[in-house]
This record gives C-alpha cells, structure tokens and sequence, in this order.
C-alpha cells in the first residue's frame, strides 16, 4: 500500500531534550515536505525537499533541522523544542516525474507537547 | 507567491450542492489550483486540480474562469461526511523548487 508513515504518532517532552520525529514514504517520491498546523493557523510548511541531500527552508524553519540521506525519509529534528513547538505536525511527498500530478500524500500526523 | 482567500466557513444540508470560492488575484502563468480535504486529526487529501476552465472527478468539480484569479469548488449532494476543512491552493515555484502555501481553509458543515 502505498503510504507515508510517521513516527511517533503522539510525543509529550520537555524543554530542551533533543528529539526526531521520523518520515518515510515508500512511493519513490522525489518531494518531502513536513508541515505544522496550528489552530486558527492553517498548516505551515516548515522544510521541503526536492531530492536527497537537497532541501530547503519554508515558512516557519526557525528551530527546527531536517536530513535527506535517503529518498525515502526526511526526519524532522528538535535540536532544543520549546513550548512554542507543541503543535499537530503532517509530513508529506509528491512525485516530481513528467506528467506527475501536483498531489501530495499526507502522513497521519505527529502530535508533539512540549512542557 | 499567489496568496489565497477563501471563506472561514460555510454551513449546508444533506443533498445540497456545495460551492466554496477561492481568490488567488496574484496567480502566476505557471502555477495550477489544487484543492484538499482535511477531517479533523488527519492528513490533507488532495481532491482536485486545475489550471483552467472546469475540471471534474469523481469526488468533485473545480471551475476556473477565463482570468483564473478565482476558482470554485463544487461538491455536489453534499452529506454528513463531507464535513471537513477544505484548502484552496496555488501551487507555484519558486527558485528553489517547489513551495506550497496552505491558507487557513473554509471549515465546511454539513447538517442533517
């Protein structure tokens, strides 16, 4: 089935200890973004890549890190969360080919509490 | 990049057809509309995409007029499971690649 899963699903921290919240795809996509969203916010796109070792900041990058050494994960790395980066947090791919729709797959969400 | 706007929220009753209205004025030549549902807890779903004139699936039609600085989603015989925040977006480039912008979303409710 094709899929974009994250890990974990649900994480409650504290400040300051460096945390990773895993993506993978297995649909050889070439496009991996991860998004927070917020209430009243929408979803903001935090990194994206376009390919492996190749990314970029989005909106709202301040705080966190991002890797691409595999094409099929893209972490999402808390080197020191704070509160402000309790959130609902998505990662997604597309496929980039000729002729590819400009459709991204969703994972199922990461649910970070900071305290 | 073309920002959007759309309505915060819409209300409807089961069977009616429902239209949502997205303005992008600032849409550039080579940017596509697409559109996504998202329920609560859950990931975006991609529903539809554009870049001119009408587009229709089996899940919904996306018209697009001749100035493309707007579009409309239509969902026909909406029901209960329809209820769901639907985002509007101009997908654009930029130098890098490819960065996309959700807006806020029209949060949709659907009454018996």
């Amino acid at each position: 089935e094709a899929q974009v899963t994250q890990n974990p699903r649900y994480l409650i921290t504290v400040t300051g200890k460096k945390l990773t919240v895993t993506c993978s795809q297995n649909m050889n996509h070439e496009y991996m973004s991860w998004y927070r969203q917020d209430p009243g916010l929408g979803l903001r796109q935090i990194y994206y890549s376009m390919n492996v070792e190749v990314t970029d900041k989005g909106d709202v990058p301040e705080g966190y890190k991002v890797s691409r050494k595999e094409k099929r994960n893209f972490p999402l790395i808390l080197e020191s969360p704070s509160p402000n980066q309790t959130s609902l947090y998505f990662c997604a791919s597309r496929g980039m080919g000729q002729g590819a729709r400009n459709e991204q797959f969703f994972g199922p969400g990461t649910r970070l509490t900071v305290l | 990049l073309a920002k959007t706007t759309q309505p915060i929220s819409m209300d409807s009753y089961e069977g009616q057809e429902v239209n949502i209205t997205c303005s992008h004025n600032n849409i550039a030549t080579n940017d596509y509309i697409t559109w996504y549902q998202q329920f609560p807890s859950q990931g975006p779903r991609f529903i539809i995409q554009g870049y001119k004139t009408k587009v229709t699936n089996e899940v919904a039609s996306l018209f697009i007029p001749a100035d493309r600085k707007s579009s409309t989603l239509s969902l026909p015989r909406v029901s209960l499971s329809d209820t769901a925040v639907y985002y509007c977006l101009v997908v654009g480039f930029n130098n890098a690649g490819n960065m996309l912008t959700f807006g806020g979303g029209t949060r949709l409710m659907v009454k018996p």
